[in-house]
């Protein structure tokens, strides 16, 4: 069964960082891309970025670029997203997500298609 | 960005109701749009991709149409395991945005 496992719920100081794992399991780790997405309590999803477990690209919406890092350990099938400089704003369920990649025109990016989910982190930021 | 609008934010049906959900796109994105399903304190479930195709294990009273602007997500006869909210999904272009959500309600 393909699963993805992410770590339990993580509270943070502002100004912290904090390092949500993903760990794959039940088909090839290289195959699908790792997208990231985050969901405040009562809010909507919103999309932060992606890597390619292949390549190791990746790429991160405007909103989080300068504070997301989003790296992968294809020895233990396992994806990361460090968030930065955090503040009560980031306090969110991240969610990882495989996907396939889309291309056209020569530039690849992810199929939103989100097959298979984690099932969540809460990170808490709170003084 | 691309913006999607969702409406209504959120319905109430009667069991066996036909549901239906709008979706429209700040731009022209073709049929790049993906449906989400989720539950209370679940993560999301792909139901509906590239707008009309329906997700493998996805029962068919669901169905998604549309193209450019404009999409619609439809429940042909609403069940109770319906309740859950709904998101769509662009990818035409970077970054993937998401909808606001519609919650949907037994009557």
């Amino acid at each position: 069964q393909v699963h993805l496992v992410q770590a339990g719920a993580e509270v943070k100081k502002p100004g912290a960082s904090v390092k949500v794992s993903c760990k794959a399991s039940g088909y090839p780790f290289s195959s699908y891309l790792f997208n990231w997405v985050r969901q405040a309590r009562g809010q909507g999803l919103e999309w932060m970025g992606w890597i390619n477990p292949n390549s190791g690209d990746t790429g991160y919406a405007q909103k989080f670029r300068d504070r997301v890092t989003i790296t992968r350990d294809t020895s233990i099938n396992t994806a990361y997203m460090e968030l930065s400089s955090l503040t009560s704003e980031d306090t969110a369920v991240y969610y990882c997500a495989r996907g396939p990649e889309y291309c056209r025109g020569g530039w690849c990016h992810p199929d939103g298609s989100f097959d298979v989910w984690g099932q969540g982190t809460m990170v808490i930021v709170s003084s | 960005d691309i913006q999607m609008t969702q409406s209504p934010s959120s319905l109430s049906a009667s069991v066996g109701d036909r549901v239906t959900i709008t979706c429209q796109a700040s731009q022209d994105i073709s049929n790049f749009l993906n449906w989400f399903q989720q539950k209370s304190g679940k993560a999301p479930n792909l139901l509906i991709h590239d707008a009309s195709n329906l997700q493998t294990g996805v029962p068919s009273r669901f169905s998604g149409s549309g193209s450019g602007t404009h999409f619609t997500l439809t429940i042909s006869s609403l069940k109770p395991e319906d309740i859950a909210t709904y998101y769509c999904q662009q990818y035409d272009n970077l970054p993937l945005t998401f909808g606001g959500g519609t919650k949907v309600e037994i009557k």
